[in-house]
């Protein structure tokens, strides 16, 4: 079945560091890609659209400055957290939906969770 | 606006059924789907419905009432390892998807 990669699984930082998330799609071509946060105990919200070849789009509240969002190519995107702090600490997933498929079924990277310090 | 409900918590005993309801309101509708997500892993695929009616798949059904804007997600012979949250989403007209906030369910002995 198709693959979604995430790396890293797990990352301890200092606060005012950046740190970069990557996504990667491993047996199909993802056109986009989107990035969720998580806090603990709370529901999956959707931070971006990453899309191959051209600007991401945000939710609103989301600050493009802080979260870059790069979609170099068809299997891979990522997630640039700039200077961290504490309150950026969360469960980031992305996910990306393989066209063609014929319920248009998002497949989940494994997670990545940031803890700021 | 959108708007995805689902209960917020449920509790069954092992080896029972359960039945853990969502009902939405999206613009546009591509299809429903059902995630599971235990604690501290992403979610992985249960079910998808874009036509009413009853899927079954093993253990797990899901059910769908695009007029009520309404689906269930039926588990049966419930097993410990059932224990997780259930995310109901629909893929609106623009195929983004739309998240509710989950459903806790705990399966006790």
């Amino acid at each position: 079945g198709a693959v979604v990669s995430q790396h890293p699984s797990w990352v301890i930082c200092k606060s005012g560091t950046s740190v970069k998330i990557e996504c990667r799609s491993l047996d199909f071509q993802a056109t986009t890609m989107f990035w969720y946060r998580q806090f603990p105990k709370q529901s999956l919200m959707l931070m971006a659209t990453s899309n191959e070849g051209s600007k991401a789009t945000y939710e609103q509240g989301v600050e493009k400055d802080k979260f870059l969002i790069n979609h170099a190519s068809l299997t891979l995107s990522t997630l640039t957290v700039t200077s961290a702090h504490p309150e950026d600490s969360s469960f980031y997933i992305c996910s990306a939906p393989r066209v063609g498929t014929d319920n248009n079924e998002q497949f989940f990277g494994p997670g990545t969770r940031l803890t700021v310090l | 606006g959108q708007n995805i409900d689902q209960p917020t918590e449920m509790t069954a005993t092992e080896g029972a059924i359960v039945q853990i309801n969502c009902t939405y309101q999206t613009s546009g509708f591509n299809g429903l789907f059902w995630y599971q997500q235990h604690a501290g892993e992403a979610p992985t695929f249960l079910s998808y419905n874009v036509l009413d009616g009853l899927e079954e798949k093993g253990r797990f059904s899901s059910f769908l009432s695009r007029s009520k804007g309404y689906s269930y997600l039926l588990l049966k012979e419930l097993q410990m390892k059932d224990s997780a949250s259930y995310l109901c989403a629909v893929s609106d007209s623009n195929y983004q998807l739309i998240w509710g906030a989950g459903t806790k369910l705990i399966i006790k002995p």
